[in-house]
């Protein structure tokens, strides 16, 4: 089974400018989960798709926003980027209903400039 | 889902079996240990789970304490490709969603030739 992708892989943007990013799960995964790194603030939850509906949202402002298509894929949007926003965006999937782990994509870097 | 703790670094020698501990004291009777590991910039990898029976798979094993609030990764023989961040968590199995999760600072470890 293909694991996890991300489009792009990297991306350079300029303050104030908006960037999409786009994560495939692995086939039959419906559980789609985003996720911030920083050296600063390690891993952060961004929110979690499933079944086309927000299931659940970390503590991030509303610049940041996602969906999530009838084919699992997903998509995580931010608006008026900040130097700020500069980090790994990473996806993740798993398994609805089971107690298996969840598998990560290798990210998208971010970079604001 | 219950916080977890800790060390913040380990060191092991290269060949040597790794025993990387987690406290989750305040763990509920329905939720899941889960082990990642994260090599620098690149998406956390997934090793292993467990509710209460000790579990080995071909990278690792983890052995949960009887009273479940603790556990320990074991890595039997260290090499230079697990110097990596392990990152402990817990959340409830077998539902839809994989929930809001926190993941911590993780332990580095560092295994030296």
């Amino acid at each position: 089974k293909a694991g996890v992708t991300q489009t792009p892989r990297y991306l350079i943007k300029t303050r104030g400018q908006q960037v999409t990013l786009s994560c495939s799960p692995i086939s039959g995964h419906r559980s789609v989960s985003w996720y911030q790194q920083t050296p600063g603030q390690g891993l952060q939850f961004l929110f979690e798709y499933f079944s086309e509906t927000q299931r659940n949202k970390g503590n991030f402002p509303g610049r940041f926003s996602g969906r999530q298509f009838s084919n699992s894929r997903s998509e995580m949007n931010v608006s008026t980027l900040e130097l700020g926003d500069s980090a790994l965006y990473l996806c993740a999937s798993s398994l609805a209903g089971s107690a298996g782990g969840q598998y990560f994509g290798p990210g998208t870097r971010l970079t604001v400039t | 889902d219950a916080k977890t703790t800790q060390p913040t670094s380990m060191d092991c020698a290269e060949g040597r079996a790794a025993n990387l501990p987690c406290n989750h004291s305040t763990i509920s009777g329905n939720e899941y240990v889960y082990w990642y590991r994260q090599i620098h910039s690149q998406g956390p990898q997934y090793i292993i789970h467990g509710l209460k029976n000790n579990e080995t798979n071909e990278m690792a094993s983890l052995i949960i304490t009887e009273d479940r609030k603790s556990s320990t990764l074991i890595l039997p023989h260290a090499t230079l490709r697990d110097t990596a961040v392990y990152y402990c968590i817990v959340r409830v199995g077998g539902t839809d969603s994989w929930g809001k999760l926190q993941f911590g600072a993780g332990t580095q470890v560092v295994v030296t030739p």
